[in-house]
């Protein structure tokens, strides 16, 4: 079974633009995670989709949304963007929502980096 | 406030020698622990979890991790290190409720040394 695929691997943007990154979870997955990991900061909880509505939401600007699709592929998109908005952005999957005993299987991220 | 502490951003170890990365946290709630491994320029890897039952957990690559529910930790052991488990590990803390997300702590970067 292929795991969580992140597009694109590496972007660089530049400040004041916005972004839109992509995730496909594993197949029969219905809820999608997305995290912003920095050197400063560790991993952080952005929000989790399942069934195509936001269930949960960290603590994050509006600047930063996203949307699942009705096949679970999930989209999120930074607008505006700032220098501090660098970093690694994960994606994960599981086979259900809001259940923590569920595994989160984690693509291999997008690399952001904004000058 | 649920939370994770994990002591020491970075250990050294021997190849052949005991891994140990602490990892202590907060909870209101039962807790569910997991321990993730990610290497460089990856994404993260589950190496195991800890939900209800056996306080002694197995996973994958010879790291096994006990709950302890007094002291409030969970801690990540490997009898022997190798050179290949040089990484980035991450303990993590599920969200609890109906929140799915996981609560990371800053992550412990394990050397191995020949």
């Amino acid at each position: 079974k292929a795991g969580v695929t992140q597009t694109p691997r590496y972007l660089i943007k530049t400040r004041g633009q916005q972004v839109t990154l992509s995730c496909s979870p594993i197949s029969g997955h219905r809820s999608v995670s997305w995290y912003q990991q920095t050197p400063g900061q560790g991993l952080q909880f952005l929000f989790e989709y399942f069934s195509e509505t936001q269930r949960n939401k960290g603590n994050f600007p509006g600047r930063f949304s996203g949307r699942q699709f009705s096949n679970s592929r999930s989209e999120m998109n930074v607008s505006t963007l700032e220098l501090g908005d660098s970093a690694l952005y994960l994606c994960a999957s599981s086979l259900v929502q809001g259940l923590t005993t569920d595994t989160q299987y984690f693509g291999p991220g997008t690399r952001l980096t904004v000058l | 406030a649920q939370s994770v502490t994990q002591l020491g951003s970075h250990v050294s170890v021997s190849e052949g020698a005991l891994v140990l990365l602490r990892c202590n946290y907060s909870s209101s709630v039962p807790p569910y622990l997991f321990w993730y491994v990610q290497y460089p320029n990856q994404g993260l890897q589950l190496l195991l979890k800890y939900t209800t039952g056996a306080t002694l957990v197995k996973g994958i690559n010879g790291f096994e991790a006990e709950f302890k529910k007094s002291e409030t930790s969970f801690h990540l052991t490997k009898p022997s290190a190798h050179m290949s488990d040089a990484a980035e590990y991450f303990c993590a803390l599920g969200g609890g409720g109906s929140q799915g997300n996981l609560i990371f702590g800053k992550g412990t970067k394990l050397s191995v040394k020949p």
